[in-house]
């Protein structure tokens, strides 16, 4: 069973480019997630979508946009790349708003 | 006060030792309480997911949440060097905001 899938699994990027993180999900869950987890900081929400249409910001949405143009996909996009973005990056879905996240492998990007 | 605290470690321990994982919260309101499991370079794995008081079993893993203490444990028996990993608490208010607010992990060992 995939689940998630995250791609790139990795990425080096200059500074003032932009990227489009990719996350795709098989089990038709209606609620997808962005989060980037830091050394110390642990994991912070970015941006959600609730059902397909539909987006939201979490506690840190500078600098990235999201869309939810269909229940499986859920690009995450850097619009102008800044060292502080350098990070890992989770995508998750659940079946329900309240319900339990399941979380992808994760994209490793760094920013010079 | 962080919403969600808990001791980063490490926790280092013998194989076939009992391990105790505790969280706390400041927030009555949450609603919801999960712990998940890290692997070094791979996204979270739900463990556990509970909703109310009391203990939730599964295997050689144990959830205990005492909401009157604001405070969550997972407990593992009998544990394996396979269990080492970084293990996360998480919460969230349910209802429409779905969003999870993660503890910082705890890094265990277990040592052969």
């Amino acid at each position: 069973t995939a689940g998630i899938t995250q791609a790139p699994t990795s990425q080096i990027l200059a500074a003032g480019r932009s990227m489009t993180l990719r996350c795709t999900q098989d089990m038709r869950h209606n609620a997808m997630y962005w989060y980037r987890q830091d050394l110390g900081l642990g994991l912070r929400l970015i941006h959600y979508s609730n059902t397909a249409g539909t987006t939201g910001k979490g506690e840190v949405p500078d600098g990235y946009s999201v869309s939810r143009a269909n229940t499986d996909d859920f690009p995450l996009t850097l619009a102008s790349a800044v060292p502080s973005q350098t990070s890992v990056y989770f995508c998750a879905s659940s079946d329900r708003e309240q319900g339990p996240q399941h979380f992808g492998d994760g994209t490793r990007l760094s920013i010079l | 006060q962080k919403e969600v605290e808990q001791d980063p470690g490490p926790l280092s321990v013998p194989e076939g030792a009992i391990v105790s994982l505790n969280c706390t919260y400041s927030n009555s309101a949450f609603q919801y309480f999960m712990w998940y499991r890290q692997y070094s370079r791979k996204g979270p794995e739900l463990l556990m997911y509970t909703y109310s008081s009391g203990n939730k079993e599964d295997g050689r893993f144990t959830a205990q949440v005492d909401k009157s203490s604001k405070y969550i444990s997972l407990f593992i028996r009998d544990s394996q060097p396979s269990d080492s990993a970084t293990y996360l608490c998480a919460t969230n208010y349910g209802g429409s905001q779905g969003n999870l607010i993660f503890g910082k992990g705890t890094k265990l060992s277990v040592k052969p």
